[in-house]
């Protein structure tokens, strides 16, 4: 089945410490996302890809890094600059074209050790 | 600027009818999405609105009015399993810009007994 795969479901981080959240898919999707969310919150846009090797930021972008090396892969890194990391990370992908809703990964949970 | 307005939390009955409020300010629209997500687990899509107009799936309706910047999700005969978030989201960049979607804050329904 096709589908959205994050790893690992949780993850902790030491101070000063980067850590990468994987999210692979074989939906064959061209465009990719990145969602942060915090407790009783909506999903904020960390960085979005549309095509391979290029990404934008979204709007909380700051202390996050992502790659696009490979249309499936879209792995996001939370850098030390991140002061708060600890959120639920989605990710989702869609279609490049035509009217397609985002389908999305079963997230990672982040905490501070 | 992107504005997206729902109310954080609603209660209802079993067996009732509930109707989940969404208003918004965007500076495109292409579209309204209605996910659900319940806790701990990924949004999943419920409903998409274009026109103005109701769509009906079985339990749930999504209603659209694009003069008013409005939209709300109709929930009957709620049973407990429909405890969860609501998340609307809009889509302001037409194709091929892409699907990207900026979402509201979600509303928390809790179904009692």
């Amino acid at each position: 089945d096709g589908g959205i795969t994050q790893s690992p479901k949780y993850l902790f981080r030491k101070e000063g410490q980067n850590v990468t959240l994987s999210c692979e898919q074989n939906l064959n999707h061209d465009a990719m996302y990145w969602y942060r969310q915090d407790p009783g919150q909506g999903l904020r846009l960390i960085y979005y890809s549309q095509i391979v090797n290029d990404f934008q930021k979204g709007d909380i972008a700051e202390g996050y890094s992502v790659s696009r090396e490979k249309k499936e892969s879209f792995p996001l890194t939370v850098t030390s600059a991140q002061k708060n990391p600890t959120a639920f990370y989605l990710c989702a992908s869609t279609p490049r074209r035509g009217y397609q809703p985002q389908h999305f990964g079963d997230g990672t949970r982040l905490s501070i050790l | 600027g992107q504005n997206i307005d729902q109310p954080t939390e609603m209660t209802a009955t079993e067996g009732a009818i509930v109707q989940i409020n969404c208003t918004y300010q965007t500076s495109g629209f292409n579209g309204l999405f209605w996910y659900q997500q319940h806790a701990g687990e990924a949004p999943t899509f419920l409903s998409y609105n274009v026109l103005d107009g109701l769509e009906e799936k079985g339990r749930f309706s999504s209603f659209l009015s694009r003069s008013k910047g409005y939209s709300y999700l109709l929930l009957k005969e709620l049973q407990m399993k429909d405890s969860a978030s609501y998340l609307c989201a809009v889509r302001d960049d037409p194709p091929p810009a892409g699907n990207m979607l900026t979402f509201g804050g979600g509303t928390r329904l809790m179904v009692k007994p």
